[in-house]
């Protein structure tokens, strides 16, 4: 397996554009993870999916933000209108509920940059 | 509120030498504890898991978690510069399958 693949590795938008980041989790998998990295708040998670469905979104920040997985391969972050201070690394994680020690694994992420 | 604190660092030792990374966590319920490791501008990977209390051995790294105290922590034997990068230490929400809960991370660097 290819492992989670993110789009785009990088993004540079204007203040009060649409911004949508996009994940595949590893196949089989039935959790898929949202997290914005920042150097003040550091790895924060802010919705996650079980079986396609969102099970938390509590640490989504604003309404601004929305997520959606309409199948089991696919994943949407987006930020409408976006602001400078949502300038961060965002990652899309995966993994499978076996056992308790199962591990996410991590896309490469994509660096937001907001102007 | 959940939370998971790490000191952020740097932590600096010599090679060959022994590096020791602390976390502390505040929901009791909690029952995995991981370690990733994170190089500049790559994303998290994982190092090692543990759920039961005392140390668990791998290769150079050994975890060692006490429930009681709601500490986890990660040793490094005879570090090497290219174990230089910022460590997370992660919990697992409970209730919440799969779902972790990181630390800001420490950052070690390792000076040959």
């Amino acid at each position: 397996d290819a492992g989670v693949i993110q789009s785009p590795r990088h993004e540079v938008t204007e203040m009060g554009q649409e911004v949508t980041l996009r994940c595949k989790p590893i196949s089989g998998h039935d959790y898929l993870f949202w997290y914005r990295q920042t150097m003040m708040r550091g790895l924060e998670l802010l919705i996650y999916f079980n079986n396609n469905v969102p099970i938390d979104d509590s640490g989504m920040p604003e309404d601004r933000f929305s997520a959606k997985m309409p199948n089991a391969s696919f994943s949407t972050l987006k930020i409408q209108p976006s602001e400078p201070r949502d300038s961060a690394v965002y990652f899309c994680a995966s993994s499978s509920y076996q056992t308790r020690d199962t591990e996410a694994f991590f896309g490469q992420g994509t660096r937001l940059t907001v102007v | 509120q959940k939370e998971v604190e790490q000191n952020s660092g740097p932590l600096s030792v010599p090679e060959g030498a022994i590096a020791s990374l602390n976390c502390t966590y505040s929901d009791r319920g909690s029952q995995s504890f991981f370690w990733y490791r994170q190089y500049s501008g790559k994303s998290p990977e994982l190092i090692m898991f543990i759920y039961s209390n005392g140390d668990k051995e791998d290769g150079r790294f050994t975890a060692q978690l006490n429930k009681a105290s709601q500490y986890v922590s990660l040793l490094i034997r005879d570090s090497q510069p290219s174990d230089s990068a910022t460590y997370l230490c992660a919990v697992n929400i409970p209730q919440a399958g799969t779902a972790l809960i990181f630390g800001k991370g420490t950052t070690l660097s390792v000076s040959s």
